[in-house]
C-alpha cells in the first residue's frame, strides 16, 4: 500500500482481557517498529524488527506485551491481560533499507482499557 | 539511558514571525538529529535531519545543531497558522542502534 496502515484505529477492552494490534507496513520497507505514545508522554520504543534478523525486543513494559512479523511483512503487536496502564496510541512506523530513521508512521490505534 | 528533552510549551507566536524551538540531548556521542512534526491527532512525520554542526536549511524551516553544547534548534520563518502542531526532536539510539529516542515534544501555537 501507499501508507502504513494499522488496524483497528480504535479498540476499547476490559481489563484482563487480551487484544491484538496489526500493523501492515509499506511494501519493501524492511524495518518495521513498534512505539506507544499515552496522554502527555512522548514516544516510548517497544520493538523493532529488522528484515529476518532477531527482534529487539527491549522496549516491551513486560512480558504481557508480544509482537510477530510474519513474512517480513505485517506485524501483530498482542497485549496479553490488558491493565488500564495500558491505555495509549500504538504507532507502526516502517523504514526503508539505507534510510532507517527516516520512520512512516501509520495512523496508530487508540487502545482504552476500561 | 539516552535522554531528549523539550520544553513542553505551548510556544504561542503571531503568524509571520519567527518560531524557535529547542531541544537539548544527553549523549555527547550523538551524531544525527531529527525532527518530527505531529498534528493534533495524527501522527509524526519527519520534517528535517542534521548531521554536522552549524545550520541547514529547508525552505522555511532552519535545523541548527550545537554538538559542543549538546543541543537542537528548529526555526520556522514567516510562521504560518498551519504550523501549529506539537515539534518532536529525536536522536538514534537508546535501545538499537536504527531506533530512535523521542523527546515529549514542543507545542507551537500560531495565532493569525
Amino acid at each position: 500500500g501507499a501508507g502504513v496502515s494499522q488496524s483497528p484505529s480504535n479498540k476499547v477492552t476490559e481489563k484482563g482481557k487480551d487484544v491484538e494490534l496489526r500493523c501492515d507496513p509499506i511494501s519493501g520497507h524492511t524495518a518495521l517498529y513498534w512505539y506507544r505514545q499515552s496522554l502527555g508522554q512522548g514516544l516510548e520504543f517497544l520493538i523493532y524488527f529488522q528484515g529476518n534478523s532477531a527482534p529487539d525486543k527491549s522496549g516491551l513494559p513486560s512480558d504481557r506485551f508480544s509482537a510477530e512479523r510474519t513474512g517480513g511483512s505485517v506485524s501483530t503487536l498482542t497485549i496479553q491481560r490488558t491493565q488500564q496502564e495500558d491505555s495509549a496510541v500504538y504507532l507502526c512506523a516502517s523504514s526503508a533499507r539505507g534510510k532507517p530513521y527516516g520512520y512512516t508512521f501509520g495512523s496508530g490505534t487508540r487502545l482504552t482499557v476500561v | 539511558q539516552k535522554e531528549v528533552e523539550q520544553n513542553s510549551g505551548p510556544l504561542s507566536v503571531p503568524e509571520g514571525a519567527i518560531a524557535s524551538l529547542n531541544c537539548t540531548y544527553s549523549d555527547r556521542g550523538s551524531q544525527s538529529f531529527f525532527w518530527y512534526r505531529q498534528y493534533s491527532g495524527k501522527s509524526p512525520e519527519l520534517i528535517m535531519s542534521i548531521y554536522s554542526n552549524g545550520d541547514k536549511e529547508d525552505g522555511r524551516f532552519t535545523a541548527q545543531l550545537n554538538k559542543a553544547s549538546q543541543y537542537v534548534s528548529l526555526l520556522i520563518r514567516d510562521s504560518q497558522p498551519s504550523d501549529s502542531a506539537t515539534y518532536l526532536c529525536a536522536v538514534p539510539g537508546g535501545s538499537g542502534y536504527s531506533t530512535l529516542t523521542f523527546g515529549k515534544g514542543t507545542m507551537l501555537l500560531v495565532s493569525p
